[in-house]
């Protein structure tokens, strides 16, 4: 079973441009997630989607920030224009989904984005 | 937004030493206790999955208890290897489909 692709690995770009990340989840699987964790920190979640509806993104900060999982399946996680915090690590995670389910997640081997 | 905590943030053991870290979560809208582990360079992997109340897992050397009515839980490494090294997430999933991260502890075994 193939797992939960990430791309790219590694991106460094100036602050004020802007970068976008792609996520293919596992097959099947309903829920998608992006974490950012930043350096000493436990992933933070910036948005949950179940199939192409948006679940939560309440800790998203969409004034730079957006993500869209056209038909339910990949995802693109966009930021406009960085900011030096946004130096991170971007995890996207898969799940069955729903609420009934234990929501065991498989990650991606994430996005390292550093802003300089 | 749900508050998961572990400690403590960092161990150095020495090969061979036993060890066990914590995680508390809210005991309000609980439904499964994560544990992952990270190993630098790669992707988290699922260690254990638990729901319910005095659950107990084990897998080889690691093992893990739930609490979900004080909310916490532990993971016990005994026997503690180099291959160890990683750090340690518990996430806890509640009954509406959020899963919300504690910040890791981070374990070096020295050999």
């Amino acid at each position: 079973e193939a797992g939960v692709a990430q791309s790219p690995r590694y991106k460094i770009i100036e602050k004020r441009q802007s970068v976008a990340f792609w996520c293919n989840p596992i097959s099947g699987h309903a829920t998608l997630y992006w974490y950012q964790q930043i350096l000493g920190q436990g992933p933070k979640l910036l948005i949950q989607f179940q199939n192409n509806g948006v679940v939560d993104d309440s800790q998203l900060p969409k004034d730079r920030f957006s993500a869209e999982r056209l038909k339910g399946v990949d995802s693109t996680l966009k930021i406009q224009p960085a900011k030096l915090e946004d130096s991170a690590v971007y995890l996207c995670a898969s799940s069955l989904g729903g609420r009934v389910n234990t929501g065991e997640l498989f990650f991606g081997e994430g996005s390292r984005l550093t802003v300089l | 937004i749900l508050n998961v905590e572990q400690s403590p943030q960092s161990l150095h053991v020495q090969e061979g030493d036993s060890t066990n870290f914590t995680c508390s979560f809210p005991s309000s809208n609980f439904y499964a206790l994560h544990w992952y582990r990270w190993e630098t360079a790669k992707s988290p992997e699922a260690l254990f999955v638990m729901t319910l109340n005095g659950d107990e897992k084990k897998k080889g050397r690691i093992s893990a208890t739930l609490n979900t009515k004080e909310g916490y839980s532990y993971l016990y490494i005994k026997g503690s290897q180099p291959e160890d090294s990683a750090t340690y997430l518990c996430a806890s999933k509640t009954s509406y489909d959020k899963v919300i991260f504690g910040p890791g502890t981070s374990l070096s075994v020295i050999p």
